[in-house]
């Protein structure tokens, strides 16, 4: 079976650093993802890696450890609109057909 | 143009009822998908279709059926409506199932309410 798991939420300040991790145990690996959903709307996409290490990507940053099942999502520099959910998402080659497999999210909250 | 869309953005229904979602997408994907997403927010897979054949079903109530008529469409339909089907429903699309570094692409959604 599949298990990822993230915090269910987490609180930071403007203009801060937060770190948002994502530990996975699944058969298939075939890569991690990171979508940001605002409440009532779609997930919009944030990050893919597929090898070990760090991808930047302006303010937003994500790491992957495959050996130890782990992923984090770094937000610098925070603004009042990354209040939203962040799903940590692994992507698994089955037999069938490949699909995206996704954590329960983590609710952040970023106050002044 | 919305890259992928979705219609109804809202449904209410009664117990009993059969309802369609559509979803279509102009991003000439190959590969498009159906999600529940609940009220803990939790998203799950239930089918896959690429190129206008089913490549997964995630043992879904067969009274949910989706129809791929052509690669740009994939409709959702609900047979005899439950409480419990009460959900997000999300469209999604990808290059191809094969390659994932594009991602996926969501709809807006189907807020799905059963009374």
């Amino acid at each position: 079976g599949q298990n990822i798991d993230q915090p269910t939420e987490m609180t930071a300040t403007e203009g801060a650093i937060v770190q948002i991790n994502c530990t996975y145990q699944t058969s298939g690996f075939n890569g991690l993802f990171w979508y940001q959903q605002h409440a009532g709307e779609a997930p919009t996409f944030l990050s893919y890696n597929v090898l070990d290490g760090l991808e930047e990507k302006g303010r937003f940053s994500s790491f992957l450890s495959r050996s130890k099942g782990y992923s984090y999502l770094l937000l610098k520099e925070l603004q009042m609109k990354d209040s939203a959910s962040y799903l940590c998402a692994v992507y698994i080659l089955t037999g069938g057909g490949n699909k995206l497999t996704f954590g329960t999210g983590t609710q952040l909250k970023v106050e002044l | 143009d919305t890259a992928v869309s979705q219609t109804p953005k809202y449904l209410v229904t009664q117990m009993g009822n059969d309802k369609s979602i559509k979803c279509e997408q102009n991003l000439g994907h190959d590969t498009m998908y159906w999600y529940k997403q609940d009220s803990k927010k939790f998203l799950k897979i239930m089918f896959s279709y690429n190129n206008k054949e089913l490549i997964i079903n995630e043992t879904v109530p067969n009274r949910f059926s989706p129809k791929s008529p052509d690669k740009a469409h994939l409709n959702l339909h609900i047979n005899s409506l439950e409480l419990g089907d009460s959900a997000v429903y999300f469209c999604a699309s990808s290059a191809s199932f094969r390659d994932p570094r594009g991602g996926y692409t969501f709809g807006s959604g189907t807020r799905l309410t059963v009374v």
